[in-house]
């Protein structure tokens, strides 16, 4: 059974870093494209990141050049390293596993990142 | 950036009725489009993808059509169980999500 989890989050000022960590379990991480989506606070899903099976990283312009997506293969884990972080940043974290690059079959249960001084 | 716009926002309805959601690209995406459901305080999950190819697992009366620029999701005979918010979500250039559509229990 595919399961996915999160953990990291947290309450970080603005300027900070954080990572976030997303284990995964059933499925092997480093042979399916893993993406990170953030939903703020009533708010609805916004797209951040996605690294693909071969390795290749893609970003939001919101987040390009402050967020850094990255696996490790012997942990079964995709992290997400975030800088210079906003307020604005502030929101649930989910990890998801990605079909084909396209749609997004199983997701974790999120993490919350709080950034506010 | 792909802009996907769903209609109604919020949808309050009867159970055993039809429920359609519909979501418009403001380009073409083909068949790049996938539907989840989220329930409160849950992570979201996948219904539908390609448009119209229900994922494993859910139930029949969930149902998804459109291509190009127009996709709807339909739920046939509502259930208390799909009080959610449902989003559409594009592949086709990067990934971009529609805003939402809160469909409520009368």
């Amino acid at each position: 059974e595919v399961h996915l989890v999160e953990s990291g989050g947290g309450l970080v000022q603005p300027g900070g870093s954080l990572r976030l960590s997303c284990a995964g379990s059933g499925f092997t991480v480093s042979t399916n494209y893993m993406t990170w989506v953030r939903q703020a606070p009533g708010r609805g899903l916004e797209w951040v990141s996605i690294i693909y099976i071969d390795g290749n990283t893609y970003y939001a312009d919101s987040v390009r050049g402050r967020f850094i997506i990255s696996r490790d293969h012997s942990q079964n884990t995709v992290f997400l390293q975030m800088n210079s972080l906003r307020p604005e940043d502030t929101a649930v974290y989910y990890c998801a596993r990605g079909d084909y690059n396209a749609y997004f079959d199983y997701w974790g249960q999120g993490t919350l990142v709080t950034v506010s001084s | 950036e792909i802009v996907l716009t769903q209609s109604p926002d919020f949808q309050s309805v009867t159970p055993k009725e039809k429920v359609t959601i519909t979501c418009r690209a403001s380009q073409n995406i083909g068949r790049s489009l996938h539907w989840y459901q989220q329930k409160p305080d849950q992570s979201p999950k996948l219904l539908i993808k390609y448009a119209s190819q229900p994922f494993s697992g859910v139930p029949s009366r969930f149902s998804g059509s459109g291509s190009g620029t127009d996709f709807t999701l339909t739920i046939n005979s509502l259930e208390a169980e799909d009080a959610a918010m449902y989003y559409c979500h594009q592949s086709s250039n990067s990934w971009t999500f529609g805003q939402g559509t809160k469909v409520e229990i009368k």
